[in-house]
């Protein structure tokens, strides 16, 4: 079944306590994203990756840190999480970065920092 | 900059009565737009989505949405609501020079009342 999957899907974590939440898409897609999701703003984005070892900023990108060695992962990493980063966060893929492709997304994942 | 405006952060409908839900956009250019819908718990699914070919796009689950350039606005509509369309749309544009990013309204969540 062609999906994109996260872990975890929950995780209640304390301020400037590392932490990766994983991302894997089994479609072969190029592009890769990740959005966070909080009432009353929509979706907005974090990260995005073209294709492997090519990232770039979205409109959120501050706390963040993500990595793309292979073409099915896509990370997200937060290395000193803050209470602000409470959200709900998805990952995204398409098979390439044009803008009439159809994004997939991922189950989510809630993160509570404390 | 391009952005996404939804009218009414909730809408309740009867069983059986039409659904319409508001998407304007404001751009330099016609942008590509989408129709996302998130059930409970669930990642966004896309529903439909305005490529530049026809005006009247249709979707899954008997949705429709119609873009009109003179109005910039691309509603999405249902003529009969069932009990499983509530959910949260999302409405969302991209525009050719954007790298596959989404840039999503607030959105709406549908309640349906029997």
């Amino acid at each position: 079944e062609a999906q994109v999957t996260q872990n975890p899907r929950y995780l209640i974590t304390v301020t400037g306590k590392k932490l990766t939440v994983t991302c894997s898409q089994n479609m072969n897609h190029e592009y890769m994203s990740w959005y966070r999701q909080d009432p009353g703003l929509g979706l907005r984005q974090i990260y995005y990756s073209m294709n492997v070892e090519v990232t770039d900023k979205g409109d959120v990108p501050e706390g963040y840190k993500v990595s793309r060695k292979e073409k099915r992962n896509f990370p997200l990493i937060l290395e000193s999480p803050s209470p602000n980063q409470t959200s709900l966060y998805f990952c995204a893929s398409s098979q390439a970065a044009f803008s009439t492709d159809t994004q997939y997304f991922g189950p989510g994942t809630r993160l509570t920092v404390l | 900059a391009q952005s996404v405006t939804q009218l009414g952060s909730h809408v309740s409908v009867s069983e059986g009565a039409l659904v319409l839900l508001r998407c304007n956009y404001s751009s330099s250019v016609p942008p590509y737009l989408f129709w996302y819908v998130q059930y409970p718990n669930q990642g966004l699914q896309l529903l439909l989505k305005y490529t530049s070919a026809a005006t009247l796009v249709k979707g899954i689950n008997g949705f429709e949405a119609e873009f009109k350039k003179s109005e910039t606005s691309f509603h999405l509509t249902k003529p009969s609501a069932h009990m499983s369309d509530a959910a949260e749309y999302f409405c969302a544009v991209s525009e050719s020079d954007s790298w596959g990013k989404l840039q999503f309204g607030a959105g709406t969540q549908v309640v349906v009342t029997p």
